[in-house]
């Protein structure tokens, strides 16, 4: 079947940096998304990674090993803004994305 | 650019009753989907629409149907609301590759939240 597993949970302090880590399976795999979803309101797309290694958007980076069907979401400088929850989705073999329950992030001053 | 705008943004509804949410985007994107979010778990899709006149199910398509008559705009109705159809509703759309792909990249309404007694 296919699972998304990312922790529930994280608590971090302002200026600090956080990882956000995701492990999958699916059927197939065409890249890795994440977005943020601050409370009350829709996800926004943050990151894309469908080859191995790290890509860096600013204070935002995101990782992928597809072998072992890992991600992580690293992000530094932290600012109060951050505190959202962070939303893992593969996309499997038929292009859709499989969504993970997200990880809610708790920014503290 | 509005992007995509979904109608109504609050809904109480009695059990049994019907409605319809409305989503359009003018982006002219093939696919547009409709999901659902519940406290503590991810999105769910309930359907998807590959382009004009065609509509497939997801994961939660039970008690749901969709219409998308238009390139624009994608319908998701609720024949007889249950409270287990309490939620939020996400409408989203995204582009198609020029090799037909989703992109993956989805743009999002602002959410619908459901409420029936």
């Amino acid at each position: 079947g296919q699972n998304i597993d990312q922790p529930t949970e994280m608590t971090a302090t302002e200026g600090a940096i956080v990882q956000i880590n995701c492990t999958y399976q699916t059927s197939g795999f065409n890249g890795l998304f994440w977005y943020q979803q601050h409370a009350g309101e829709a996800p926004t797309f943050l990151s894309y990674n469908v080859l191995d290694g790290l890509e860096e958007k600013g204070r935002f980076s995101s990782f992928l090993s597809r072998s072992k069907g890992y991600s992580y979401l690293l992000l530094k400088e932290l600012q109060m803004k951050d505190s959202a929850s962070y939303l893992c989705a593969p996309m499997d073999s038929n292009y859709q994305l499989i969504w993970g329950a997200g990880t809610k992030l708790i920014i503290k001053p | 650019n509005a992007g995509v705008t979904q109608t109504p943004k609050f809904r109480v509804l009695k059990t049994g009753q019907s409605m319809t949410l409305l989503c359009a985007q003018d982006m002219n994107h093939e696919y547009m989907y409709w999901y659902r979010q519940d406290p503590g778990m991810g999105l769910r899709l309930i359907h998807y629409s590959v382009g004009e006149g065609t509509t497939a199910k997801g994961e939660v398509p039970d008690g749901y149907n969709v219409s998308r008559l238009k390139k624009q705009n994608f319908l998701l109705g609720l024949e007889s609301a249950a409270p287990s159809q309490t939620s939020v509703y996400f409408c989203a759309s995204s582009y198609k590759e020029s090799g037909g792909a989703n992109t993956g990249e989805l743009f999002f309404g602002e959410g619908s939240r459901l409420t029936v007694l």
